[in-house]
């Protein structure tokens, strides 16, 4: 069964810092990686998808890696802000009982302090 | 283009009701979610569909539970009857092509069961 886990649970940084959120995960058989952002009383906004192939994937800000073998992957923001501020979770999608299966993980609140 | 429709936004309703919750997924995907988030549990995929097709229910908590996807741009989730403990906020979600495309996710149904 894959386990999804992020730490930290909560993070509050002071605007304009550089930060890392962490994802593991225990199989590393994986179709794809995928970040996403949940704003209060909002669905889930896509951030980033990471193939299990690749090794990094970049939109503004935003840098994704993976490391399979590890079963990790990083989201780095590049110089936070406010808005910036949300729960931030990870979804593995992996094939488990003849099925494509997704676990997310149970997510990071950030909160960046003007 | 609108993104995933989810109706109704909020339902409150007596313990014992039926309940049913509908998505409309982004035109042109061909594969749709039903997740049920919770504090305690997280996000939880309760089931999938492909090309209309139920693919992996595994998720569904109990019989109490289906879904439905008579056409390529119409789902529901039926509960019947409700429990207290089925009050949570279910998302659906659509994304073209599982394996290697990002999900879209709608802004949930914030259900209350008293």
């Amino acid at each position: 069964k894959q386990e999804v886990t992020q730490i930290p649970a909560a993070l509050s940084v002071p605007e304009g810092e550089n930060l890392v959120l962490n994802c593991s995960f225990t199989d590393s058989a994986i179709y794809n990686l995928q970040w996403f952002r949940q704003d209060p009383g909002k669905g889930l906004t896509s951030l980033l998808l990471i193939q299990s192939s690749q090794r990094e994937q970049t939109s503004g800000r935003l840098n994704a890696s993976l490391d399979k073998s590890s079963g990790r992957s990083t989201l780095y923001i590049a110089a936070s802000q406010p808005g910036d501020s949300a729960t931030y979770l990870c979804a593995v999608i992996y094939r488990g009982g003849g099925y494509q299966k997704v676990t997310f993980g149970t997510g990071t609140k950030l909160q960046v302090i003007p | 283009d609108a993104g995933v429709i989810q109706s109704p936004r909020h339902e409150v309703t007596e313990m014992g009701q039926e309940v049913t919750l509908r998505c409309k997924p982004i035109s042109g995907h061909n594969s749709l979610f039903w997740y049920r988030q919770t504090m305690m549990r997280g996000l939880e995929l309760l089931i999938y569909f492909n090309n209309n097709v139920p693919i992996d229910d595994s998720g569904m908590p109990e019989d109490r539970f289906s879904a439905k996807m008579p056409n390529a741009s119409f789902s529901t989730l039926k509960i019947q009857p409700s429990e207290p403990r089925d009050s949570a906020v279910y998302f659906c979600a659509s994304s073209n092509n599982y394996s290697n495309q990002p999900q879209h996710f709608g802004d949930g149904t914030r259900l209350s069961i008293l």
